[in-house]
């Protein structure tokens, strides 16, 4: 595997449901990233870690959980979520937070019934 | 706070023809400044960035885009499209000498027809 892999890609979940995404960089990064998208609006950032200690946390609603166990992986739990958390969920990597470039996974498309 | 504008939500366009997607920022310091493409059911992909020197530059796929600080302004060109250029486009923007967030905007839906 090469670049940024998530897992699941798709997934549809009750609000009641306990997942987690899966977010894997294969490019010696150090920092990592969890971005909302839904339609219409700008890409949200939610979370950012950098050397695996959580520097950014957008607001986001404790539904939402990261995780970061390494550089290389990134996780976001989720729980009791509401219909408008429906959206891509992008996971993004960058050598570290500033002026690199950030390198995008394929998203996983959440759809909360 | 800092935000980026684009200007126009979708831009259709023949195949072969010239196209400009528009992007302003606001801000007084300096930034670094990206594009993003993002292909039906995938993530984002860098097509270019501008950190310091040359005001034009140049990105993969044929595409560049020019710096204008006095009207901060980063439009994105292209001269000849192709129907594989069918896609969303993110203008992205960060603040210079810090650690801030890429700052994103609504995104340009390019649509290329025969």
């Amino acid at each position: 595997e090469t670049g940024v892999t998530q897992t699941p890609r798709h997934l549809v979940m009750g609000m009641t449901n306990k997942k987690s995404l899966k977010c894997e960089q294969h490019l010696g990064h150090n920092a990592m990233y969890w971005y909302k998208q839904s339609a219409k609006k700008p890409l949200e950032l939610m979370f950012v870690y950098n050397f695996k200690e959580q520097t950014e946390n957008n607001s986001v609603p404790s539904r939402f959980s990261p995780e970061c166990p390494n550089s290389s992986h990134l996780f976001l739990h989720l729980h009791t979520l509401q219909p408008e958390d429906s959206a891509l969920y992008l996971c993004a990597s960058s050598q570290e937070r500033g002026r690199y470039e950030q390198y995008f996974g394929p998203g996983t498309r959440l759809t909360v019934t | 706070a800092q935000s980026v504008t684009q200007l126009d939500s979708q831009v259709p366009v023949f195949e072969e023809a010239p196209v400009e997607l528009r992007c302003n920022y606001s801000s007084s310091v300096s930034v670094y400044l990206f594009w993003y493409v993002q292909y039906p059911n995938q993530g984002l992909q860098l097509l270019l960035k501008y950190l310091s020197g040359s005001t034009l530059v140049k990105g993969i796929n044929g595409f560049e885009a020019e710096f204008n600080k006095s009207q901060t302004s980063f439009h994105l060109r292209k001269p000849s499209v192709h129907i594989s250029d069918t896609a969303e486009y993110f203008c992205a923007v960060r603040e210079g000498g810090s650690q801030g967030n890429l700052i994103f905007g609504k995104g340009t839906k390019l649509s290329v027809k025969p």
